[in-house]
């Protein structure tokens, strides 16, 4: 069974720019989130999207932003980049979204730097 | 003060050592608990995962969560070099929406 798969791995972007991140979630898996990891702040929460609607969302400014498809493949969206946002960007994906303990597996993640 | 606090480390063990790594976290209202572990550029793979208190083991790991002292711990039983890595705790709380709250990861070498 294939796991959550990112694309691209490695990505190189300059401040100003934009950058869309794809994820295609674990196959029967509906619910879909992100997360940003840096060596300063750790592992912090981005979105969670299920049934194309974005259901919850972390404390990141309005340039970060997401959607999901109807395959439950997900998008996301960072506009007007700064230094600051070069991360590790993982995406993971769980059955259903309850929050009720559902097991989150993640994808290896988009390694994005801006210079 | 954050949610989850965690020992960055690194901490250093021998093969064969029995590794113990703790997380300590604020919110009562946390109901699941899960470690990862994550390797060097790589995504973090589900190691255990636990519901409240309680003790759950696999193979050579052993999730103890103790809800009244807000503690959780992640037992490694005759370590590997194959172990080292970062591992991170994680918690969330039980609203009907997904949303992860990591420690910031302990970095284990498990020297041969």
């Amino acid at each position: 069974k294939a796991g959550v798969t990112q694309t691209p791995r490695y990505l190189i972007k300059t401040r100003g720019q934009q950058v869309t991140l794809s994820c295609s979630p674990i196959s029967g898996h509906r619910s879909v989130s992100w997360y940003q990891q840096t060596p300063g702040q750790g592992l912090q929460f981005l979105f969670e999207y299920f049934s194309e609607t974005q259901r919850n969302k972390g404390n990141f400014p309005g340039r970060f932003s997401g959607r999901q498809f109807s395959n439950s493949r997900s998008e996301m969206n960072v506009s007007t980049l700064e230094l600051g946002d070069s991360a590790l960007y993982l995406c993971a994906s769980s059955l259903e979204p309850t929050g009720s303990g559902n097991t989150i597996y993640f994808g290896e993640g988009s390694w994005l730097t801006v210079v | 003060q954050k949610e989850v606090e965690q020992d960055p480390g690194p901490l250093s063990v021998p093969e064969g050592a029995i590794v113990s790594l703790n997380c300590t976290y604020s919110n009562s209202a946390f109901q699941y608990f899960m470690w990862y572990r994550q390797y060097s550029r790589k995504g973090p793979e589900l190691l255990m995962y636990t519901y409240s208190s309680g003790n759950k083991e696999d193979g050579r790991f052993t999730a103890q969560v103790d809800k009244s002292s807000k503690y959780i711990s992640l037992f490694i039983r005759d370590s590997q070099p194959s172990d080292s890595a970062t591992y991170l705790c994680a918690m969330e709380e039980n609203t009907g929406f997904q949303k992860l709250v990591f420690g910031t990861g302990t970095r284990l070498l498990v020297s041969p």
